[in-house]
C-alpha cells in the first residue's frame, strides 16, 4: 500500500495568517490526491481533489498544490470556521491511503 | 438531495460478526464506486474497503483484508460492510463514502462498539 506522510502533525495561527500543510507519498500518485476538513464529531468534508480542483462550495482561500509525491494544502487566510484537522487522501490507486492528519489550532 | 445514510451499528461483543448498512439517495447510485473509512476514537482516518460500480471489483486495506467482506445491491441503493471476528481495534465511527472526486460524499457514520 502507499503510505502517506503528513506533516506537521498539529500547528498554532491566527486568524488571518496563511497556513500550509505538505503530505509526501511513498511513491508517484501523480495527481491523485485529496484533502478533507474534518471538525470534531463531524465527517470529514472534501475540499481538494486531483491535487488541486476545489469541491463545489469550497472557499478560495483553499488551494493545493503538488504532483508525483509531494503535496501542499494552503489556506491563504485562515479564517475562525478553518480551525479544525485536516488529511491528505491518495485517490490514485487502491487501497487508497489517508495522511495521519494536522490538527489546525487557535494560537 | 444527495445523502448517504449509514446504520447498524452498536455494542457488540469481541468475536462476533456485524454488518453494517449505508442506504443512498439522490444520485445515481449504480454509477459510482462505493468506500468505507473508520475512525477509532481520537485517531485518523483509515480507507476500509472499496467497491466498484457494478461491484465486480473490491480491495481492502491491509488491516482488514480476510476480515472484512464489501458488498452492494444496486437495486435497493445499498452498499455493505461484513465484519466478522470483532476485536477492540474495531471500535470506531464508521463512514461509507461516494468514490467520484476522491471521496466527494460522506454519511454521518454510525458507531462500533466492541465489548469484551
Amino acid at each position: 500500500d502507499i503510505q502517506m506522510t503528513q506533516s506537521p502533525s498539529s500547528l498554532s495561527a491566527s486568524v488571518g495568517d496563511r497556513v500550509s500543510i505538505t503530505c509526501r507519498a511513498s511513491q508517484d500518485i501523480r495527481n491523485g490526491l485529496g484533502w478533507y476538513q474534518q471538525k470534531p464529531g463531524k465527517a470529514p468534508k472534501g475540499l481538494i481533489y486531483a491535487a488541486s480542483k476545489l469541491h463545489s462550495g469550497v472557499p478560495s482561500t483553499f488551494g493545493g498544490s503538488g504532483s508525483g509525491t509531494e503535496f501542499t494544502l494552503t489556506i491563504s487566510s485562515l479564517q475562525p470556521d478553518d480551525f479544525a484537522t485536516y488529511y491528505c487522501l491518495q485517490h490514485n490507486s487502491y487501497p487508497w491511503t489517508f495522511g495521519q492528519g494536522t490538527k489546525v489550532e487557535i494560537k | 438531495q444527495v445523502q448517504l445514510v449509514e446504520s447498524g451499528g452498536g455494542v457488540v461483543q469481541a468475536g462476533k460478526s456485524l454488518r453494517l448498512s449505508c442506504s443512498a439517495s439522490g444520485f445515481i447510485f449504480s454509477s459510482h464506486g462505493m468506500h468505507w473509512v473508520r475512525q477509532a476514537p481520537g485517531k485518523g482516518l483509515e480507507c476500509l474497503a472499496f467497491i466498484s460500480d457494478n461491484g465486480s471489483i473490491k480491495y481492502y486495506g491491509d488491516s482488514v483484508k480476510g476480515r472484512f467482506n464489501i458488498a452492494r445491491d444496486n437495486s435497493r441503493k445499498r452498499v455493505y460492510l461484513q465484519i466478522n471476528s470483532l476485536t477492540a481495534y474495531d471500535t470506531a465511527v464508521y463512514f461509507c463514502a461516494r468514490g467520484g472526486f476522491g471521496l466527494d460524499v460522506w454519511g454521518q457514520g454510525t458507531t462500533v462498539t466492541v465489548s469484551s
